[in-house]
């Protein structure tokens, strides 16, 4: 099946920073991204879809002046995280769409202390 | 509207013993279904997927899943459940033609007693 890589997989970051979380198709290319959140056994929250070239469409009470993403080439989308806080803190999925199927990165654990 | 349900939160099972994961959806015409599983920490990986033809569907890791389009269900079984299986899993709809709209179940996390 097709690979989607995250980066990184775990990052600590003062309250109030900005981080950056890549996600890349390595063997295809990915007209459309998608970001997730998932909190501790729980299933996963569509932040954003993310379209080549375009702006991301943010789903309902996402905050999109603090969760900036950009895909900027057909293999590469970033999310990053503005003027974090705690509340911030979780896990960061993202997928990419291969045809009419998603595969998905190995996620990002952010903190936030 | 477009649903996915997976009615079983939690399921134990004794390591050598059969598995079946319940799913059902909500969705006009036949979707695309798939089934992810998610080890602790990491990412999810494709188990296997259905857009058409044969309902019984052949995955990775001895996994198998039925399309039943009179129930709309798509039920993920193991003949023989192995320690390693113990995970979550996530059962999901995609809607043909549409490009970008998957649905997600809640997931069901799978329990492995020795």
């Amino acid at each position: 099946g097709a690979v989607v890589s995250q980066h990184p997989s775990r990052v600590i970051c003062k309250s109030g920073t900005s981080v950056k979380i890549e996600c890349r198709s390595l063997d295809f290319q990915a007209t459309t991204m998608f970001w997730y959140r998932q909190f501790p056994k729980q299933s996963l929250m569509l932040m954003a879809t993310s379209n080549e070239g375009s702006k991301a469409t943010y789903e309902q009470g996402v905050e999109k002046d603090k969760f900036l993403i950009n895909h900027a080439s057909l293999t590469l989308s970033t999310l990053t995280v503005t003027s974090a806080h705690p509340e911030d803190s979780s896990f960061y999925i993202c997928s990419a769409r291969d045809k009419d199927t998603i595969y998905f990165g190995e996620g990002s654990w952010l903190t936030v202390v | 509207a477009q649903s996915v349900t997976q009615p079983d939160i939690h399921i134990t099972v004794s390591e050598g013993a059969s598995l079946e994961l319940r799913c059902n959806y909500s969705y006009g015409a036949t979707p695309y279904l798939f089934w992810y599983v998610q080890s602790p920490g990491q990412g999810l990986q494709l188990l296997l997927k259905y857009f058409s033809g044969d309902t019984l569907v052949q995955g990775i890791k001895g996994f198998e899943a039925e399309f039943k389009r009179s129930q709309s269900s798509f039920n993920l079984r193991k003949p023989s459940v192995h320690w390693s299986d113990a995970a979550e899993y996530f059962c999901a709809v995609g809607a043909p033609n549409t490009g970008n709209q998957f649905y997600f179940g809640t997931g069901t996390s799978l329990t492995v007693i020795p």
